[in-house]
């Protein structure tokens, strides 16, 4: 089972400024990985997909990038409702596996 | 509009069973892979389960492995997880998700469409 550890586990930052969130995966999964975003009390959102495709509706502040082993979620200016948890997940193989989560958090 | 419904969560005994069901409306359910997702009480997003869209093929988490079966059916565009032997440690928000589609003919088995989750307490 491959393992996703993200880091950190708590991001705290201030509207307008830059939130950068990494995975690692425990081995390559090419670029097999999306990120989702969770609200308390809300299911997860799709926001990237295989690394870099932003999904349908999903602002361009958020980016993608990596391969291999290590990724990262950007968001360029922390807008208010972008204070949430978010989560790495790959398809590469069986079982998918996701990571920890990292929070951001005002 | 894309929907997913799931039913069927609830308290039950340690080592009883249950069923969830998630009715989905607004696409070609036929079409589409699907996926069980949970969430323990606090805790992060565990994946569960993957079901093809013909339903013959499925996967599993090592966790539930040989305690749950996940199935659907096409024709009530609603799929199912029948879950055995529960344990303490099964307590959690069940999610049912929708595919995001297929990249090169093959289900990409990310999750685009969720529904809101049933829960499931298990406890004496």
């Amino acid at each position: 089972e491959i393992v996703l550890t993200q880091s950190p586990a708590t991001l705290s930052l201030s509207p307008g400024e830059r939130a950068t969130l990494s995975c690692r995966a425990s081995q390559s999964v090419s670029s097999y990985l999306a990120w989702y975003q969770q609200k308390p009390g809300q299911a997860p959102r799709l926001l990237i997909y295989d690394a870099s495709n932003r999904a349908t509706g999903i602002p361009a502040r958020f980016s993608g990038r990596g391969s291999g082993t290590d990724f990262t979620l950007t968001i360029s200016s922390l807008e208010p409702e972008d204070f949430a948890v978010y989560y790495c997940q790959h398809r590469i193989n069986w079982p998918r596996t996701f990571g920890g989560g990292t929070k951001v958090e005002i | 509009e894309v929907q997913l419904l799931e039913s069927g969560g609830g308290l039950v005994q340690p080592g009883g069973s249950l069923r969830l069901s998630c009715a989905v409306s607004g696409f070609t359910f036929s079409s589409f892979a699907m996926t069980w997702v949970r969430q323990a009480p606090g805790k992060g997003l565990e994946w569960l389960s993957a079901i093809s869209s013909s339903g013959d093929k499925t996967n599993y988490a090592d966790s539930v492995k040989g305690r749950f079966t996940v199935s659907r059916d096409n024709s009530k565009n609603t799929m199912y997880m029948q879950m055995n032997s529960l344990r303490a440690e099964d307590t959690a928000v069940y999610y049912c998700a929708k595919d995001l589609g297929y990249s090169f003919g093959q289900p990409y088995y990310y999750m685009d469409v969720w529904g809101k989750g049933t829960k499931v307490t298990v406890s004496s």
